[in-house]
C-alpha cells in the first residue's frame, strides 16, 4: 500500500536550516502524473502548501517562501527532501508530505495520500 | 495567487442534519478543486477531487459540486464521525496550490 513518512528534527533554533525527508513506499517517484508535496500547518491554523516535485523533476514553490525553500528527490532511495533556511519561531508547525496526483482539470494536483506529519518547533 | 474563501468558518449541527460548506475562488479554476477532512491530531483525508469525484472508500453521503469560482461540499446526513475540520484546495495552476481557511463542524 502507499505510505509516506516524514523524518527530521523536532527542534531547530532560529536562523538554522531545517531539513526534512519524506520516504515513500507503494509507488515510485518516477511515476507519471504523480509527485510529492510538502504542506505545513501551524498549531490551530490552516494548511499551507510549500512546494512540490514531479516525476520529471519539475518543481514549484510557494511564492511567499520561495527564497527559503529547496525541494529535491532521490528516486533510487524513494525520498523527497525539503530544506528551509533561516528558520523563525513563526515556522513552528506540523510538516506533512503528501502524494500529489494530477487531476483531470487544472495543471496541478490533489493530495491523495499523506504522511502522519512531524511537528517542528523553532525555539532557542 | 488564487485565494480560496470558505464559509462558514465554523458551524454547529446535529447528527442527521444536512450540512453545506462553500468555497469561493478569487478567479475561475474550472473544476480543479478538492475537499479534505481533518480530525484533531491527524493528517487530512481526501474526500472529493475534480470538484465532484468521490475518492474511493469515502461514504456516499459526501458530495461535491460547482465549477468556475463557486463550489460546495455537502454532507447529506451528518454522522458522529463527521465532526471535523474541512478544507478545500485548488490545483488549477501548476505553479501555486492553495487551501481554504477551513470550516470546523461541531456538535450542536
Amino acid at each position: 500500500q502507499v505510505t509516506l513518512k516524514e523524518s527530521g528534527p523536532v527542534l531547530v533554533k532560529p536562523t538554522e536550516t531545517l531539513t526534512l525527508t519524506c520516504t515513500v513506499s507503494g509507488f515510485s517517484l518516477s511515476n507519471a502524473r504523480m509527485g510529492v508535496s510538502w504542506i505545513r500547518q501551524p498549531p490551530g491554523k490552516a494548511l499551507e502548501w510549500l512546494a512540490h516535485i514531479f516525476s520529471n523533476d519539475e518543481k514549484s514553490y510557494s511564492t511567499s517562501l520561495k527564497s527559503r525553500l529547496t525541494i529535491s528527490k532521490d528516486t533510487s532511495k524513494s525520498q523527497v527532501v525539503l530544506t528551509m533556511t533561516n528558520m523563525d519561531p513563526v515556522d513552528t508547525a506540523t510538516y506533512y508530505c503528501a502524494r500529489i496526483m494530477v487531476g483531470d482539470y487544472g495543471e496541478g494536483g490533489y493530495f491523495d495520500y499523506w504522511g502522519q506529519g512531524t511537528l517542528v518547533t523553532v525555539s532557542s | 495567487a488564487i485565494q480560496l474563501t470558505q464559509s462558514p468558518s465554523s458551524l454547529s449541527a446535529s447528527v442527521g442534519d444536512r450540512v453545506t460548506i462553500t468555497c469561493r475562488a478569487s478567479q475561475g479554476i474550472s473544476s480543479a478543486l478538492a475537499w479534505y477532512q481533518q480530525k484533531p491530531g491527524k493528517a487530512p483525508k481526501l474526500l472529493i477531487y475534480d470538484a465532484s469525484s468521490l475518492e474511493s472508500g469515502v461514504p456516499s453521503r459526501f458530495s461535491g459540486s460547482g465549477s468556475g469560482t463557486d463550489f460546495t461540499l455537502t454532507i447529506s446526513s451528518l454522522q458522529p464521525e463527521d465532526f471535523a475540520t474541512y478544507y478545500c484546495q485548488q490545483f488549477n495552476s501548476y505553479l501555486s496550490l492553495t487551501f481554504g481557511g477551513g470550516t470546523k463542524v461541531e456538535i450542536k
